[in-house]
């Protein structure tokens, strides 16, 4: 199994300052098809999951474009450009390279 | 409206069975990859199982042998029967969407899940 690590467990902001979260997986994420299948999902107080970034760099439809995505093999980060009071969440990057699918702790994101 | 329901949750005694259902509209779950995501109180996500368009499966090692992943697509319909519980298996459970690009009409899968229901919840207690 691969286990996900994410770093720091919890990030104190400053409403328009930048935020980083880092990710670090057990094994390379390069999948035998040539693509990273690393994602990171934010999970607001008391709603879903939703999806913010897919195969380590793509934003997904409707994301503010302040979240980036970054990073290779075993090394990820999640950037937040300005952080606004909507960010406030916890973030979780996951993996799908290989069987167990499998996420790492989730960074609570709040502000200062 | 792409949108996923999940029902079928509730209080079950340890060793009890139950069958949760995750309905799709605005997108048909046959030509997806399906998965189910749970949560502990308190606690972060955990990949439970996946079904992929073609019909094999995929499960966590805590629950395999205990849960089964289907589809009914006559009913848009994703199911997880769930035996055997334990009171760790006590959750909210998520349905979820493997996100997919259709490149000449065949769904690419992309594996990010880009469309969650509600989640319903599931109390392993007696």
């Amino acid at each position: 199994e691969i286990v996900m690590t994410q770093t720091p467990l919890s990030a104190p902001v400053t409403l328009g300052q930048p935020a980083a979260i880092s990710c670090r997986s057990s094994q390379s994420l390069v999948h035998s098809d040539g693509n990273t299948y690393l994602s990171w999902l934010q999970q607001r107080p008391g709603q879903p999951p939703r999806l913010l970034i897919y195969k380590v760099s793509n934003r997904f439809s409707g994301v503010p474009d302040r979240f980036s995505g970054s990073g290779a093999g075993t090394d990820f980060t999640l950037k937040i450009s300005r952080v606004e009071a909507e960010d406030v969440g916890v973030y979780y990057c996951t993996q799908a390279t290989q069987f167990p699918w499998t996420f790492g702790q989730g960074t609570k994101v709040e502000i200062k | 409206e792409v949108q996923l329901v999940e029902t079928g949750g509730g209080l079950v005694q340890p060793g009890g069975s139950l069958r949760l259902s995750c309905t799709a509209s605005g997108f048909t779950v046959s030509t997806n990859y399906m998965t189910w995501v749970r949560q502990a109180p308190g606690k972060g996500l955990e990949w439970v199982s996946l079904i992929y368009s073609g019909g094999p499966t995929y499960y966590a090692d805590s629950v395999k042998g205990r849960f089964t992943i289907s589809r009914d697509n006559s009913k848009n319909t994703v199911y997880l029967q769930m035996n055997s519980l334990r009171a760790e298996d006590t959750a909210v459970y998520y349905c979820a969407r493997d996100h997919g690009i259709m490149i000449f009409g065949v769904i690419i899968p992309q594996h990010g899940m880009d469309v969650w229901g509600q989640g319903t919840t599931v109390t392993v207690s007696s």
